[in-house]
Order: C-alpha cells, then sequence, then structure tokens
C-alpha cells in the first residue's frame, strides 16, 4: 500500500504486504531527514534517517528515499507486521546553527492480520 | 537509565495554576529540547539547550513558559498561570551532541480544565 501523508492521513495494509508512507518537506535548504514512529500514549522513536548527500538508505525491513528535486521523502517497510501499526513522522532539519527538527502531519499506519 | 524519562507522565491542573515538568535525559546526551505535542499533529519545537544553555527558545509561544537546565542534566518545564489552551502532551528529547539524533521520552500529558 501507499500514501501521500498530505492527502491521505491513513493507510491500511495486510499483514506480509510492503508500505510505502510519503512526505513532502518544506525546506529546500535542509539536510538532515529523520522519520520516526509514534505509537499511542508514547513518544516518538526513531527510524531512520538520512542527509542530503544521500538519495536511498536501508535499515532492518525499511528503506527512506530522498528525492531533493521534487522535496520528497518516502519510507518503505517491507513485510509489514501488526507491530508497525503507529503514526509515522518525517521531520526535516532546520538549516542553521540550531537543530530543531521541523515535522510533517503524519500518516497512520493501520496493518490488518 | 536507558532512555529519556519524564515526570509526571499526567498532570491536570487548573487554569490560572502553576506546572513544572521534569526532563531526566539520556546519560551523557548534552542536547536537550523541549516540543509540544497535540492530538493529531506533530511536535511543536520549543526550546533546545545545549548544555545547561538555552541556544534557541525561539519556539516558547510567551513568556508564561520558562524552562531550565541549571547542571546540563535534568530540565525542568515551567509553566506559569496556565490557559487551557496549554493542554498537550510535553516532549522531551535528548541527543549526544546538537548535530546527531534526538531520543524522545514519553511525554507528560498536561491537562488545563
Amino acid at each position: 500500500g501507499e500514501s501521500v501523508g498530505l492527502h491521505l492521513p491513513t493507510l491500511s495494509v495486510q499483514e506480509g504486504d510492503n508500505s510505502i508512507i510519503n512526505c513532502a518537506y518544506s525546506n529546500s535548504a535542509s539536510d538532515y531527514f529523520i522519520w520516526y514512529k509514534q505509537e499511542s500514549g508514547k513518544g516518538p522513536q526513531f527510524i531512520i534517517d538520512i542527509r542530503s548527500n544521500m538519495d536511498k538508505r536501508q535499515g532492518q525491513r525499511v528503506t527512506v528515499l530522498l528525492n531533493k528535486t521534487v522535496k520528497h521523502l518516502s519510507l518503505q517497510i517491507a513485510a509489514t507486521q501488526p507491530g508497525d501499526s503507529a503514526v509515522y513522522f518525517c521531520a526535516e532539519n532546520n538549516a542553521g546553527n540550531n537543530r530543531k527538527l521541523i515535522w510533517g502531519l503524519g500518516t497512520s499506519l493501520a496493518v490488518n492480520p | 537509565g536507558a532512555g529519556v524519562s519524564q515526570t509526571p507522565s499526567n498532570k491536570v491542573t487548573e487554569k490560572g495554576k502553576y506546572v513544572e515538568l521534569r526532563c531526566d535525559p539520556i546519560s551523557g546526551h548534552t542536547a536537550l529540547y523541549w516540543y509540544r505535542q497535540s492530538l493529531g499533529q506533530g511536535p511543536e519545537f520549543l526550546i533546545y539547550f545545549q548544555g545547561t544553555g538555552a541556544a534557541d527558545d525561539s519556539g516558547l509561544p510567551n513568556d508564561r513558559f520558562f524552562a531550565v537546565r541549571p547542571e546540563g542534566s535534568v530540565s525542568t518545564l515551567k509553566i506559569q498561570r496556565t490557559e487551557r489552551g496549554d493542554s498537550a502532551v510535553y516532549l522531551c528529547a535528548s541527543s549526544l551532541t546538537g548535530a546527531d539524533t534526538q531520543y524522545f521520552g514519553p511525554g507528560t500529558r498536561l491537562t488545563v480544565l
């Protein structure tokens, strides 16, 4: 399944399928991007990050793709599991001397067993 | 401790009261951040500490909000004359330095009646 985070904030997939969560970021000068997972009642949990000098980075079952030309970020989750159900946020670093993160709206992922 | 801890986990107060929210960062992390998250939204940056000093407090909404980190470890977010609009989850994060991944605590849910 695939979503555009800003237009379809809820993504529902079957267990075992691959998920793609999309994010459009705002600042062309941002140089660092992070995906966080947030379960209900918990703080955001770091998943994976990528710097602007890369266009792809892989982790365990997750891949982040960065397209700087169109300011687009995606998170791919392979073989989605029920434990992946959560809200996923992309965040960008506000380029400059400070390190505050600017967050997207979030996409809710629901995994059906 | 293994991660960022925040106390209390829940705080209910009356309009006009003063509250303090505490954050214990990961041991050795020099950078500490406070965010505020409303239901269904991504976290909103409030303030960033590097060591004992506030390196960026541009996200504090007004002068009722203040934060300290006197010894460069534990931080307290203080809110005076609370208003109903202050109700939110207040998240704390820490990172090894200001250039590293931010790790979040579970948050304090503040409800102002």
